[in-house]
């Protein structure tokens, strides 16, 4: 299994501004995501994190809004960029890869924007 | 497009009742089906079921998966008020590595 840690773990922003989300891994892994899961839903992928390249983002979601760093193999970032309170929502990050056996996910980052 | 569906959204039983949600998804490249409980804000993984692993089975959870019908069971026995929680299943596409496609979930209360 992997340990992954996220900061912060909640948030109240105003609108307009922007937040930037950690996510740790205690191990090198290979594969590094980005979920939201809005009020009520279920989890929705914004994007795959890669390593030393631009993130992979999925249909609905761009780097504009979404900017995703990854500079190693064990830590990301991502920022929710001039926020509105429809980007209130759970974010979370999960690793997958080489040595794990299935997809394992942070502790989330609640974020609620004014 | 890909999808994964689950039945009921929510339900509510009390302890020692025996639950089975369900999970049916349209994939074009499946590779395996994981099923994930969460509590707060972090989905923990229960199981995962391939081609090669199609029924796992922990303590009072089990599963199942059937890949003529592309659904898949969870089975809960001797309900505890702990399992209250959203479960959720996922699928996983082979060609994309990785991504996970998510399932509504399905809540469920467990009433003392």
């Amino acid at each position: 299994s992997a340990v992954i840690s996220q900061k912060p773990s909640r948030d109240i922003c105003q609108r307009g501004t922007s937040l930037t989300i950690q996510c740790q891994v205690d191990s090198q892994v290979t594969m590094m995501f980005w979920y939201r899961q809005q009020p009520g839903q279920s989890l929705t992928l914004i994007a795959t994190a890669n390593q030393g390249s631009e993130a992979t983002y999925e249909s609905g979601f761009v780097i504009d809004k979404f900017p995703i760093s990854r500079p190693n193999l064990t830590f990301s970032t991502l920022t929710v960029s001039n926020m509105s309170p429809e980007d209130s929502s759970i974010y979370l990050c999960s690793v997958d890869g080489v040595g794990l056996d299935t997809q394992y996910f942070g502790p989330g980052t609640r974020l609620t924007v004014l | 497009e890909d999808k994964v569906v689950q039945s009921p959204l929510s339900l509510v039983v009390h302890e020692g009742d025996t639950v089975t949600l369900n999970c049916s998804y349209e994939v074009t490249n499946f590779r395996s089906l994981l099923w994930y409980k969460q509590e707060k804000k972090a989905p923990t993984f229960l199981f995962m079921l391939t081609s090669s692993g199609i029924e796992k089975k922990s303590g009072r959870l089990s599963s199942i998966l059937d890949k003529k019908e592309l659904s898949s069971i969870l089975n809960i026995t001797a309900t505890q008020t702990g399992d209250s929680a959203i479960y959720l299943c996922a699928v996983e596409d082979r060609s994309n590595t990785g991504k996970l496609i998510f399932g509504q979930g399905t809540t469920l209360q467990v009433k003392p």
